[in-house]
């Protein structure tokens, strides 16, 4: 049972234009999701995250839009450049719930041509 | 600057034997996670700690087991290797279970994997 789904497993996008990355999950406990980028032989390194508060954060290059209505979140790339050439990971956290944890979706593999 | 630092980086073991994973993290955090990331199947959470002398059984605890003795440590054991558990695993660290609660939004710092083998 995936409640955190990224149905997209690779995504191809030419320097200088937007990138577009979505996730959805299914556990209505979620308040808090997160972005995570992998470069090959190396950990997730953070991204980006929102508060089911809100919906839009922003940070320099990179915004996350949440829908909470639809169970989605996007990760926006703007512009994207080739050093965003990675694995991104969408993962949600339910901070109400004690003992939860975060789960992850089965990522996205980003490739920006240049 | 080290953050988490995961030994060993890569191994090969045969079915039944046994081995250890090490995990160190130099930033005091509270909480240590176990995670194995399989393809098309994201990261799964093994085992995680939530303090010194504390552990607790994740999403797929079986076959392996962990201590926590020391604050900074957190060691993954498998007692005997079946070819099911080829996997990267990766440790991380976080001051809080719940990002977004404490020290502001602080979610969980990972180490770079141990890819291991299992033949």
């Amino acid at each position: 049972d995936q409640q955190v789904k990224q149905n997209s497993p690779s995504l191809s996008v030419q320097e200088g234009r937007i990138s577009i990355l979505n996730c959805d999950y299914t556990n209505s406990m979620f308040d808090y999701f997160l972005w995570y980028k992998k470069y090959p032989a190396e950990g997730p390194t953070f991204l980006i995250s929102i508060s089911s508060i809100k919906d839009k954060n922003e940070d320099g290059r990179f915004t996350v839009f949440l829908n909470k209505s639809a169970k989605h979140l996007s990760l926006h790339i703007v512009p994207s450049q080739p050093g965003d050439s990675a694995v991104y990971f969408c993962a949600a956290s339910a901070q109400k719930s004690s003992g939860d944890k975060l789960t992850f979706g089965t990522g996205t593999r980003l490739a920006v041509r240049p | 600057n080290a953050g988490v630092t995961q030994t060993p980086k890569f191994r090969v073991l045969k079915t039944g034997q046994s081995m250890t994973l090490l995990c160190a993290q130099d930033m005091n955090h509270e909480y240590m996670y176990w995670y194995r990331q399989d393809p098309g199947m994201g990261l799964r959470l093994i085992h995680y700690s939530v303090g010194e002398g504390t552990t607790a059984k994740g999403e797929v605890p079986d076959g392996y087991n962990v201590s926590r003795l020391k604050k900074q440590n957190f060691l993954l054991g498998l007692e005997s290797a079946a070819p099911s558990q080829t996997s990267v695993y990766f440790c991380a660290s976080s001051y809080s279970m719940h990002p977004g609660k404490g020290r502001g939004n602080q979610p969980q710092h990972f180490g770079d994997g141990t890819r291991l083998s299992i033949l």
